[in-house]
């Protein structure tokens, strides 16, 4: 399979932990996005990167969250103190200059 | 800031019966994606629309776009029940970060025997 892969698929946590969600983007892809959706809303952009650099971060993106892509090839998305609000299903995408692919998610949960 | 709006939001059709969503962007774009989501799946993309007057089918689907409205759509033709989902738009956003989709709230199509 050559598409976009996200771990874990799903994660319950308990509020006040640290949560670490990995993706890997299509192989060939230098644009990654994360998103988020909650239930019945459509996703929002997180953050993005072009290679290994950052290029820009929503205001959705506290403190608590921190985003890295070492090398440029998977990425992974960090959550501290994780806060009820947090859960939802994290997406990741990857982009060639006409497509934005997307991973299957991974659904975090804060009981 | 770009501002996606879908109408309508539910819709339930019957099948065999054509239907059409609208998808009203507030900025330029002229770039359009439209995605197609199964509960508690991931997005699965349908049409990416890449400039004004753009129109591509696929099925029983057709989405169009008119950059100078800021408005595109998809046509549902002869719905059958395999289309029951949820259907997001999302223009891709050039004024800050360098092509991020924004999405609208999403359209939950029915489609009943």
């Amino acid at each position: 399979d050559t598409g976009v892969s996200q771990d874990p698929r799903h994660k319950i946590t308990k509020r006040g932990q640290n949560v670490t969600f990995r993706c890997d983007p299509i192989s060939e892809h230098n644009r990654l996005y994360w998103y988020r959706q909650t239930l019945g809303q459509g996703p929002e952009f997180l953050t993005y990167f072009q290679n290994e650099a950052q290029l820009e971060k929503s205001r959705l993106l506290s403190d608590r969250f921190s985003a890295e892509r070492p090398k440029g090839s998977f990425s992974t998305l960090e959550i501290q103190r994780t806060e009820q609000g947090d859960s939802a299903m994290y997406l990741c995408a990857s982009s060639s200059y006409y497509e934005q692919y997307f991973g299957p998610g991974t659904r975090l949960t804060v009981t | 800031e770009l501002k996606v709006e879908q109408n309508p939001l539910f819709l339930s059709m019957q099948e065999g019966k054509n239907y059409t969503i609208y998808c009203n962007y507030s900025t330029t774009s002229d770039r359009l994606y439209w995605y197609r989501q199964d509960p508690g799946k991931s997005l699965e993309s349908l049409f990416v629309l890449l400039s004004n007057g753009a129109v591509k089918q696929e099925g029983r689907l057709m989405a169009s776009l008119d950059t100078k409205a800021r408005l595109s759509t998809l046509h549902i033709t002869a719905a059958v029940h395999d289309l029951s989902a949820t259907y997001f738009c999302a223009p891709q956003n050039y004024g800050g970060s360098q092509g991020n989709l924004i999405f609208g709230k999403g359209t939950k199509l029915s489609v009943k025997p």
